[in-house]
């Protein structure tokens, strides 16, 4: 695709459902980053992926969430056993290799737990 | 990585230059600056990066001095449609630690 897709949208779940979000990144981009944004706040970093390979996981907040990539390409957020203060909006983004500071951002899922 | 400061929001009229400052005292020599802008509802856009002096592209410019502690996004004559967060960043070019470290941006809205 031309850009960062990012599904679902918007999720509502209820406190203890488990939810995957999914990512898509630019062809070609082999880096692939998650973030999060809660209301009014900034980007809070969450992993970062360079091929299959996360070398930076140091932002996720607790062992609830993890995330995967396959074939370099999609990526796969899940939080297990959600929090209300898991409400937030995911954002991923991605780059070329070497130039991780130029990121390029998908539209973000808004996640709401009930 | 180097902190940044910004304000914290500013306002502006239809027509107006407006120019955003971010504060960098501590940026490294291989440092680069970048700004994205966000609309609500989206994700964070790149909109500029440089180095020093001036860099300009079809939206912006970005003026860094010569002891590259601060630099200034300008954005000519703006309109409604420019009303957003712009986040200033510092950091490696490569970003080989791959995280971007955003602070809380500047709330730019700008009034017909």
């Amino acid at each position: 695709g031309a850009g960062v897709s990012q599904s679902p949208s918007n999720k509502v779940t209820e406190k203890g459902k488990d939810v995957e979000l999914r990512c898509d990144p630019i062809s070609g981009h082999t880096a692939l980053y998650w973030y999060r944004q809660s209301l009014g706040q900034g980007l809070e970093f969450l992993i970062y992926f360079q091929g299959n390979s996360a070398p930076d996981k140091s932002g996720l907040p607790s062992d609830r969430f993890s995330a995967e990539r396959t074939g370099g390409s999609v990526s796969t957020l899940t939080i297990q056993r959600t929090q209300q203060e898991d409400s937030a909006v995911y954002l991923c983004a991605s780059s070329l290799r070497g130039q991780g500071g130029i990121q390029y951002f998908g539209a973000g899922t808004r996640l709401s737990v009930l | 990585l180097a902190k940044t400061t910004q304000p914290i929001s500013m306002d502006s009229y239809e027509g107006q230059e407006v120019n955003i400052t971010c504060s960098h005292n501590n940026i490294a020599t291989n440092d680069y600056i970048t700004w994205y802008q966000q609309f609500p509802s989206q994700g964070p856009r790149f909109i500029i990066q440089g180095y020093k002096t001036k860099v300009t592209n079809e939206v912006a410019s970005l003026f860094i001095p010569a002891d590259r502690k601060s630099s200034t996004l300008s954005l000519p004559r703006v309109s409604l449609s420019d009303t957003a967060v712009y986040y200033c960043l510092v950091g490696d070019r490569g970003s080989t630690l791959g995280r971007l470290y955003f602070g809380r941006g500047t709330q730019l809205t700008v009034w017909p």
